[in-house]
């Protein structure tokens, strides 16, 4: 399997353009998350995906962050529109069951800069 | 959710043993006990986790104590490539929120 792809890997844009990120979690993976990591704030949970079907988006910063899971095979990202300090890697990692009993395997993120 | 606490940062000899502590005193009964670690420039990556027993696989074992109020990874033989934030995460559900986990730096 080749693991959790994120597309692209490195992203830059200017602000106020829309930014879409991409993830395709290992086949036949039932829960998907995304995160944000920067220097200040560490490792962020956005939101998190069961069975497509979105659980909690406590974690998504603002109106401007929306996330999607049409299917069990792909979910987006999408900021819209984009500011400076959105710059962060943003990695998604699925896990094969739900549940707090089972390991959750990350893709190698997308580096977003703002400028 | 319940907390974690780990040292800002640790170091190791390279071909000794690590125990990497994580004190949870908040912790509720059916919280599971992850570690993660995250190499520079990857992503996280699972290393083990448990309940309430003692847990081994081929990258490290997890030693939980008996009122399971703080863990340990250990890593029995430390190598260059061991160094990387290890990160301990309690989970009750589904979600999965990372603190700011322990820096370990592997001294050749």
């Amino acid at each position: 399997d080749a693991g959790v792809i994120q597309s692209p890997r490195h992203e830059v844009t200017e602000m106020g353009q829309e930014v879409t990120l991409r993830c395709k979690p290992i086949s036949g993976h039932n829960s998907l998350f995304w995160y944000r990591q920067t220097m200040m704030r560490g490792l962020e949970l956005l939101i998190y995906f069961n069975n497509n079907v979105p659980i909690d988006d406590s974690g998504m910063p603002e109106d401007r962050f929306s996330a999607k899971m049409p299917n069990a095979s792909f979910s987006t990202l999408k900021i819209q529109p984009s500011e400076p300090r959105d710059s962060a890697v943003y990695f998604c990692a699925s896990s094969p069951a739900v549940g707090p009993n089972t390991e959750a395997f990350f893709g190698q993120g997308t580096r977003l800069t703002v400028v | 959710d319940a907390k974690t606490t780990q040292p800002n940062s640790m170091e190791s000899n390279e071909e000794e043993p690590v125990h990497l502590p994580c004190n949870h005193s908040t912790i509720s009964g059916t919280d599971y006990i992850h570690w993660y670690r995250q190499l520079p420039s990857q992503g996280p990556e699972y290393v083990i986790h448990g309940l309430t027993s003692n847990v081994n696989n081929r990258m490290a074992s997890l030693a939980i104590a008996e009122d399971r109020k703080s863990s340990t990874l250990i890593l029995h033989r430390a190598t260059l490539r061991d160094a990387a934030v290890y990160y301990c995460i309690l989970r009750r559900n589904n979600d999965m929120r990372f603190g700011a986990g322990t820096r370990l730096t592997v001294k050749p």
